[in-house]
């Protein structure tokens, strides 16, 4: 089946570095790339919907400047949180859209900032 | 806006018991519905979905009714097993497919034997 690859699962950074998460579908092209935030016993909310080739689009409230969105190609999306502070600290989940084929999730990726 | 509204968590259960997680939800237009479950250390799966009014949808004894009249979707298994240990998500898309999900909170359920 459709699998998507999110890489790290964990990490841990200084305040003010910056940190790439990486999703990678490993079997499928994946065209529209979803990146959702999630904090502790909230729901996922959605940041950007990314289409590859394309820049991405931000919800409302989200910083496209803090939260650098790449899709430059069909297999791989990525997030780059810049000049991370602990409030950026939260499980970071992407998401493969497969058109009528629904959706495919990466594992996630805790990101603390101390 | 659109939105689903979850039961709070945690569901604790003991093996071969009923399973109900509320789901209701608010959107323009006639919505998809979705469940899907995370199990620990793992990505979103699909579980069940329903993409009109009193389709039903069901996988592995899970089921769910898509209730326009109640905008509800609630979860139900007969008999919940350890292994149904995870959390449980309701969510829906109110526009072609492709585009995102919008989700509830989670539940967790845990199991014991």
């Amino acid at each position: 089946g459709a699998v998507v690859s999110q890489h790290p699962s964990r990490v841990i950074c200084k305040s003010g570095t910056s940190v790439k998460i990486e999703c990678r579908s490993l079997d499928f092209q994946a065209t529209t790339m979803f990146w959702y935030r999630q904090f502790p016993k909230q729901s996922l909310m959605l940041m950007a919907t990314s289409n590859e080739g394309s820049k991405a689009t931000y919800e409302q409230g989200v910083e496209k400047d803090k939260f650098l969105i790449n899709h430059a190609s069909l297999t791989l999306s990525t997030l780059t949180v810049t000049s991370a502070h602990p409030e950026d600290s939260s499980f970071y989940i992407c998401s493969a859209g497969r058109g009528n084929d629904g959706y495919t999730f990466g594992s996630g990726t805790r990101l603390t900032v101390v | 806006g659109n939105s689903v509204t979850q039961m709070e968590g945690p569901v604790t259960l003991s093996e071969e018991a009923f399973l109900t997680i509320n789901c209701t939800y608010t959107a323009t237009g006639y919505p998809s519905l979705f469940w899907y479950v995370q199990y620990p250390g793992e990505g979103l799966q699909l579980l069940l979905k329903a993409t009109k009014a009193d389709d039903k949808g069901s996988n592995k004894g899970f089921e769910a009714t898509y209730r326009k009249e109640t905008t509800s979707f609630h979860l139900e298994k007969g008999s919940v097993q350890v292994s149904d240990s995870a959390v449980y998500f309701c969510a829906l898309r109110v526009n072609q497919a492709g585009t995102a999900l919008i989700f509830g909170k989670g539940t967790t359920l845990s199991v014991s034997s």
